[in-house]
C-alpha cells in the first residue's frame, strides 16, 4: 500500500517568509510525528499527534512553529517567520496504534532558508 | 543533551563480511530499541528491533544485540551486501513515551565489493 507521504519534497524560501508542510500518513494510522534532521545530525522530535490532539509538543523549538491534525489524518508543520537555522529535512512518520509498532517514515521535505 | 550516541560516523566493510555497528544510550528509562536504515533523499526505514527484556533479536542477515547493564546496543549484519551501503540510525524508546524516538547521529556504512 502507499506509505507516508510528504510535500513539498524540497522548499527553498526567504528569511522571515512563512512554509507550510504537508503529511499524509499511511490510511489507518492513528499516531503521527514530526521530526527534523539537520545536517550531519540525528533525528530531532518536534510533535507527535494521537488522532487529531498532539500529547506531546515538547520538541517544537520556539512558538514560532505549530502544527496541527485534522480528520485525523494529513498534519500541516507549519513555521513563521522563517530563519536560517531551520534550514532541515522536515520528516513526518505514522504508525499503528499496536504496542512497539514501528515508526513508517515518509521521505521528507528539504527546507532551505535563503 | 545526547541521549542515543553513536560514537563511529563511518564503517566500511569488505563484501561478505560482517559489519558491526555500536550504539550507546544513557537514559535507563528506555526500554525499546530499533535500527533504521536511510538512503539519501529517502526517509530512513525500519530494520529491526527488540525490546530490554530481550537480549538479542534475529532476522535474516541482521541480529541486534542488547546489553542492558551496559547500555549498549549493536548491529551486526551478515554477510553485508553492496546494497547495504547506508545511514544506519539507533534509537530508543521509553514505555511512557512510545514513539517519543531518541535517535543517535548515524553510521554510514560503505561495503566495498
Amino acid at each position: 500500500g502507499a506509505g507516508v507521504s510528504q510535500s513539498p519534497s524540497n522548499k527553498v524560501t526567504e528569511k522571515g517568509k512563512d512554509v507550510e508542510l504537508r503529511c499524509d500518513p499511511i490510511s489507518g494510522h492513528t499516531a503521527l510525528y514530526w521530526y527534523r534532521q539537520s545536517l550531519g545530525q540525528g533525528l530531532e522530535f518536534l510533535i507527535y499527534f494521537q488522532g487529531n490532539s498532539a500529547p506531546d509538543k515538547s520538541g517544537l523549538p520556539s512558538d514560532r512553529f505549530s502544527a496541527e491534525r485534522t480528520g485525523g489524518s494529513v498534519s500541516t508543520l507549519t513555521i513563521q517567520r522563517t530563519q536560517q537555522e531551520d534550514s532541515a529535512v522536515y520528516l513526518c512518520a505514522s504508525r499503528e496504534s499496536s504496542y512497539n509498532s514501528p515508526l513508517h517514515f515518509g521521505n521528507g521535505t528539504r527546507l532551505t532558508v535563503t | 543533551d545526547q541521549q542515543v550516541k553513536q560514537n563511529s560516523p563511518s564503517l566500511s566493510v569488505q563484501e561478505g563480511r560482517i559489519s558491526i555497528l555500536n550504539c550507546d544510550y544513557t537514559n535507563s528509562m528506555f526500554d525499546y530499541f530499533l535500527w533504521y536504515k536511510k538512503y539519501p533523499a529517502e526517509g530512513p526505514t525500519f530494520l529491526i528491533s527488540i525490546s530490554s527484556i530481550k537480549d538479542k533479536n534475529e532476522d535474516g542477515r541482521f541480529t541486534v544485540f542488547l546489553n542492558k547493564s551496559a547500555k549498549h546496543l549493536s548491529l551486526h549484519i551478515v554477510p553485508s551486501q553492496p546494497g547495504d551501503s547506508a545511514v544506519y540510525f539507533c534509537a530508543a524508546s521509553a514505555t511512557d513515551s512510545w514513539g517519543k524516538l531518541q535517535f543517535g547521529a548515524g553510521t554510514q556504512v560503505v561495503v566495498t565489493p
